[in-house]
């Protein structure tokens, strides 16, 4: 089955500057991949999410690429607050299936 | 807005006893999941259901089994439950016709602990 890998798995960054957190997959079959964001206490929530036929997509101020050929996508987050702080979770899904990474803590330090 | 729940935010079991987890959506949502999140694992997918009295296994279905009777109703079952599965068990729903590639909305959480 499909394999997400996902990088860094936590994260501390100065209120202001930008964060990357970065994730592989192993199956080319994978064609939707969703980022999820979890504060605490809280259920995870839709970010954003990027189809295989597309190489970039941005939302005000997070944005995600993909490259197929090398079978990895990352999520940028500029211009960060501390509201941005939280568990993120990429996910890649294969046919029915959904897999998700083991997830980054981003804490953004004010 | 959509409204996922769960009949349980804390639950706890003796090993060896059934349990049931319970998840209600109220969109009428075609496809339902069931995860665990544990840390450094993140979420697995244990089942999932795209239709009434559908069900298909996820990563990791041993030790389990789900019904799904109603749309809007969709139940974890633990047969008989052991340590290992102490966790947090998310639900989640989304709309038919996507497969798996439609938003998920997730319910609460039930932390079940086995003792």
């Amino acid at each position: 089955g499909e394999n997400v890998e996902q990088h860094p798995s936590t994260l501390s960054v100065q209120e202001g500057d930008s964060a990357v957190i970065k994730c592989t997959y192993s199956d080319s079959a994978s064609n939707y991949f969703p980022w999820y964001k979890q504060e605490l206490g809280k259920r995870p929530q839709l970010i954003i999410d990027i189809r295989s036929n597309v190489g970039e997509k941005k939302d005000q101020r997070i944005a995600v690429t993909l490259n197929k050929t090398a079978k990895h996508f990352s999520l940028h987050i500029t211009e960060t607050q501390p509201e941005d702080s939280a568990v993120y979770f990429c996910a890649a899904i294969t046919g029915n299936q959904f897999y998700f990474g083991t997830g980054t803590s981003l804490t953004v330090i004010p | 807005d959509v409204k996922v729940t769960q009949s349980s935010r804390y639950l706890v079991k003796r090993t060896g006893e059934k349990v049931f987890l319970e998840c209600v959506q109220d969109m009428d949502h075609e496809n339902m999941f069931w995860y665990r999140q544990d840390p450094g694992l993140g979420l697995r997918l244990i089942y999932f259901s795209y239709d009434v009295k559908m069900k298909e296994k996820g990563d990791i279905p041993e030790g389990y089994s789900v019904s799904r009777e109603k749309k809007e109703r969709f139940s974890l079952i633990l047969e008989s439950a052991s340590t290992n599965q102490t966790s947090m068990y998310l639900c989640a729903s989304s709309l038919g016709g996507q497969g798996a590639r439609g938003e998920q909305y997730f319910g609460p959480g039930t932390r079940l602990t086995v003792t």
